[in-house]
C-alpha cells in the first residue's frame, strides 16, 4: 500500500531557531499533500494544503510566513517552522493522497508525525 | 463535508465488544462514512469505510442504517492495543481534497 514517510519523528530546538520537517511519498506521486497540527488531547487541525509546483493554501488563522511549505517535487513536501517559540511545540502530521488509491479511503495516507518541542 | 458528532470518550474491558456511534444528520447523498484510528504519537490509520447497511473487514464492522444519519463502528473483542482515538468522517465520493477531523472518540481499554 501507499506509504508516507515523515522525518524527523522528534525534534527539540531552541526558541528563535527554525525547524524543517519532511514528508515523502515513498511509492507514489502526490501532487497534493496536507499538513496538520495536533496539540495534546486535541484533534488534528488542518494547517495547509501543499501543492506541487505552486504555493500552498493555508487555513484561516495559520501564519504562512511562520509555517513555510515547499512542495518542489511530486514526492516531497517540507514544512519549516520559522523562529519557533514554545507555543509552536506540537505534533505535526502530514498526509498525501495516492491518485491510484482504491475506492475505499480514496488513497489518503498519513505520516507517522513529528513531535516538535521548542525550549 | 458533513458534520459528524461522536462521544468524546468510552471505556471498555479486554474481550468486550465496543460500539462507537457517530451522528451525521446532514450527510450528503454521495458521502461515504469513513473511520480512522489514531494511536498516541502516530498519524491516523484508515480502518473501514461504508455507504449503507453493513461492512466488515479484519479489523471492524461498520453498521449504517437506511437513513444514513448515523453509523456505528463495532470492534469485536477489544484488547489493550485497541486503546486509541477513533475518528468518524463523512467523505464525498471521489474526494480529492482536504480531510477535516472532528473531535474523535478516545477509547480506553482496561485489563
Amino acid at each position: 500500500g501507499a506509504v508516507v514517510s515523515q522525518h524527523p519523528s522528534r525534534v527539540i530546538c531552541k526558541s528563535g531557531t527554525s525547524v524543517k520537517i519532511e514528508c515523502r511519498s515513498l511509492d507514489f506521486q502526490a501532487t497534493t499533500m496536507f499538513w496538520y497540527r495536533q496539540f495534546p488531547k486535541q484533534s488534528l487541525m488542518l494547517m495547509a494544503t501543499s501543492n506541487e509546483g505552486s504555493k500552498a493554501t493555508y487555513e484561516q488563522g495559520v501564519e504562512k510566513d511562520k509555517f513555510l511549505i515547499n512542495h518542489a517535487s511530486l514526492t516531497l513536501s517540507t514544512l519549516t517552522v520559522t523562529s519557533a517559540h514554545p507555543e509552536d511545540s506540537s505534533f505535526y502530521i502530514c498526509s498525501a493522497r495516492d491518485p491510484s488509491g482504491t475506492v475505499f479511503n480514496y488513497g489518503y495516507t498519513f505520516g507517522s508525525g513529528t513531535r516538535l518541542t521548542v525550549v | 463535508l458533513a458534520k459528524t458528532t461522536q462521544p468524546i470518550s468510552m471505556d471498555s474491558y479486554e474481550g468486550q465488544e465496543v460500539n462507537i456511534t457517530c451522528s451525521h444528520n446532514n450527510i450528503a447523498t454521495n458521502d461515504y462514512i469513513t473511520w480512522y484510528q489514531q494511536f498516541p504519537s502516530q498519524g491516523p490509520r484508515f480502518i473501514i469505510q461504508g455507504y449503507k447497511t453493513k461492512v466488515t473487514n479484519e479489523v471492524a464492522s461498520l453498521f449504517i442504517p437506511a437513513d444514513r444519519k448515523s453509523s456505528t463502528l463495532s470492534l469485536p473483542r477489544v484488547s489493550l492495543s485497541d486503546t486509541a482515538v477513533y475518528y468518524c468522517l463523512a467523505l464525498l465520493s471521489g474526494n480529492t481534497g482536504k480531510l477535516i477531523f472532528g473531535q474523535g472518540t478516545t477509547l480506553q481499554v482496561k485489563p
